[in-house]
């Protein structure tokens, strides 16, 4: 079955403690994304890759690192969280860029609370 | 930079009738996408509708296209509570080779 699939789906953890956000995919797709999902704030764009070892900043980067040392896997680091990072965090895929127009693939969010 | 906009915000009504939602952008576009996200859960592609396409039909819903307004919209025919969820829109936008969303609308279809 073609998916998307984070780990872990919820955490709650410390201001100041590292954490990673995994997130890999089946389908064979060059571009992976993160972004993170706030009340009425939307989708914003954290991290985006259009291959391994190319990555770019989104919009709200500050804070994160994000990876692409394999093409199934894009994990997203906090080194430092803090609690301005608790937010739902969705990784994407997709076979072509946004101007082609091929769906995004969604994983199913990882909730992360930073206290 | 948020490039598209839904519009209502939020959508109530009862099984069976339309629902109807607004998606206004700022910049030219070549495509525009709609997702459909059930509470918490990962967005979903629901229909993807290219700049020289004006109409495009998926079973109930149907989705314009107007590039001189820069505006689409997403129709809802004979709702169902199963259609409860938060619908957005999405468009490639500015130097970013993934999609931009919107706030998304969220619905609500009471049974």
């Amino acid at each position: 079955e073609a998916q998307v699939t984070q780990n872990p789906r919820y955490l709650i953890t410390v201001t100041g403690k590292k954490l990673t956000v995994t997130c890999s995919q089946n389908m064979n797709h060059e571009y992976m994304s993160w972004y993170r999902q706030d009340p009425g704030l939307g989708l914003r764009q954290i991290y985006y890759s259009m291959n391994v070892e190319v990555t770019d900043k989104g919009d709200v980067p500050e804070g994160y690192k994000v990876s692409r040392k394999e093409k199934r896997n894009f994990p997203l680091i906090l080194e430092s969280p803090s609690p301005n990072q608790t937010s739902l965090y969705f990784c994407a895929s997709s076979s072509s860029g946004a101007q082609l127009g091929q769906p995004q693939h969604f994983g199913d969010g990882t909730r992360l609370s930073i206290l | 930079s948020q490039q598209g906009e839904e519009d209502p915000q939020a959508l109530s009504i009862q099984e069976g009738e339309n629902a109807t939602m607004n998606c206004s952008y700022k910049t030219s576009i070549n495509n525009l996408q709609w997702y459909r996200q059930n509470s918490g859960r990962g967005l979903v592609h629901l229909i993807l509708i290219r700049s020289n396409e004006r109409e495009k039909h998926s079973g109930r819903l149907r989705v314009t296209l107007d590039t001189s307004k820069k505006s689409s919209s997403l129709l809802i025919t004979a709702s169902r509570a199963a259609d409860t969820a938060s619908y957005f829109c999405a468009t490639p936008a500015g130097g970013s080779y993934i999609p931009t969303f919107g706030r998304g609308t969220s619905l609500i279809v009471h049974p």
